[in-house]
């Protein structure tokens, strides 16, 4: 099984509220990601990381941050919930490698959030 | 526009009958195809993956093909189990970016009925 964590599993919180979801890997990847899931649609990425200090938008834009400080740690902060950001949250990891390569992405378990 | 589309969108099946997913796709340039298989409230877990030169690939009870030419792939899964009732996403990677971008399905989603 993939070493990638998430933290909450999951959060209900109220509209203002600042959250923040904590990712960790323990495989020494490179590359991190997060990715937004609704029920029945596709992943879709909203932030990237292709290491320390390195961090980028995704193709669907976020009100989130993220910050890459160290390779294990990809925390997603959200400044003011809003019940427009209830969704599910995945993080992954992927090994350094050249373009287009297998580097297979691994996955958390997700952070089910909810904004009331 | 990069695309990857599932069907059915979801089925239902008896135990131990088979079943197959089919997936198609527009990403281009194409650099590889794989299968995971994503558990309700959890993340996606990888089951195959193949290549442009790859046309089949098997991993227990699942096999999934690939035929480039058309941009098409199926999954294939024997002897289904109660175990299998998951939501089966195709997943396409191009090879025309650094990051090796993944183009995600909306996922097909199997129910096995005892």
């Amino acid at each position: 099984e993939a070493d990638i964590y998430q933290t909450p599993r999951y959060l209900v919180i109220g509209t203002g509220k600042k959250i923040t979801l904590e990712c960790s890997q323990t495989m020494g990847h490179d590359k991190m990601y997060w990715y937004q899931q609704d029920p029945g649609m596709e992943l879709h990425l909203i932030h990237y990381s292709y290491g320390v200090n390195s961090t980028e938008k995704g193709d669907l834009s976020s009100e989130s941050t993220v910050s890459r400080i160290r390779t294990e740690h990809f925390p997603l902060t959200l400044e003011s919930a809003r019940p427009s950001h209830t969704s599910q949250y995945l993080c992954a990891s992927s090994g350094s490698g050249f373009t287009g390569d297998l580097n297979e992405q691994f996955f958390g378990p997700g952070t089910r959030l909810t904004v009331l | 526009k990069n695309q990857v589309e599932q069907s059915p969108q979801s089925l239902i099946i008896l135990e131990g009958k088979n079943c197959t997913l089919q997936c198609n796709y527009t990403v281009s340039p194409f650099s590889n195809l794989r299968w995971y298989k994503q558990d309700t409230g959890r993340g996606p877990v990888s089951l195959t993956i193949m290549t442009f030169s790859e046309n089949t690939k098997s991993n227990g009870r699942y096999t999934a093909t690939l035929d480039a030419d058309t941009k098409q792939s199926s999954l294939h899964i024997t002897a289904s189990q109660l175990s299998d009732s998951a939501s089966y996403i195709c997943v396409v990677s191009d090879r025309g970016s650094t990051l090796g971008r993944l183009y995600f399905g909306r996922g097909t989603q199997l129910t096995v009925w005892p």
